[in-house]
């Protein structure tokens, strides 16, 4: 069984509309979560990270973290058709490395 | 800018080859990394490195040794090329700063490897 658990879509949403993105984990050690957006044919780029349990926002992006449930969140206000790739979600372990999610791909349709 | 860069966008090579795959960075960061990514496997680790000459083994680095001789440059390699090492194969750095929570890793754009 895998630390992290995401559904690798793909999730097709109109333009305008929310996208909600989850993840969950097994590790209860994890205390960073972070959301990496990847476009086609690019690397990852960070887009949120929050630290144990709580929101965070950052313009249309919100990230949640419910550490009592293992899962994160990621929603996507006022989505665009800019906002279509790759979204991975990834945990830190005890270790300091990065574990991964499978990605879930996003198509926003104009 | 952080500016990771990777030395092929595209590589075909046969099984038994030899492959190198190089990974330059210009941010004087001391951690360096080397991901493969599958579909519905995410990224998953295979080597890192956090100091010249100095290299740790990830999750999966059977198959691929490293090798970082410079701290901007830090190599992988596939010491005999098979068709299951056929991936995405993503290069990353972050730096090490002190009271930091999260260093973020910037990464390069990626190689696509096929093994024929």
């Amino acid at each position: 069984q895998k630390e992290v658990e995401q559904d690798p879509g793909p999730l097709s949403v109109p333009e305008g509309a929310i996208v909600s993105l989850n993840c969950t984990y097994s590790n209860s050690a994890f205390q960073y979560f972070m959301w990496y957006r990847q476009y086609s044919r690019k690397g990852p780029e960070l887009l949120m990270y929050t630290y144990s349990s709580g929101n965070k926002e950052d313009g249309r992006f919100t990230a949640q973290v419910d550490k009592s449930s293992k899962y994160i969140s990621l929603f996507i206000r006022d989505s665009q058709p800019s906002d279509s790739a790759t979204y991975l979600c990834a945990m830190i372990d005890s270790w300091g490395k990065l574990q991964f999610g499978a990605g879930t791909q996003v198509v926003v349709t104009p | 800018d952080v500016k990771v860069t990777q030395s092929s966008r595209y590589l075909v090579k046969r099984t038994g080859e030899k492959v190198f795959l190089e990974c330059v960075q210009d941010m004087d960061h001391e951690n360096m990394f080397w991901y493969r990514q599958d579909p519905g496997l995410g990224l998953r680790l295979i080597y890192f490195s956090y100091d010249v000459k100095m290299k740790e083994k990830g999750d999966i680095p059977e198959g691929y040794s490293v090798s970082r001789e410079k701290k901007e440059r830090f190599s992988l390699i596939l010491e005999s090329a098979s068709t299951n090492q056929t991936s995405m194969y993503l290069c990353a750095s972050s730096s090490t700063l002190a009271g930091k929570g999260y260093n973020e890793q910037f990464f390069g754009p990626g190689t696509r490897l096929t093994v024929l």
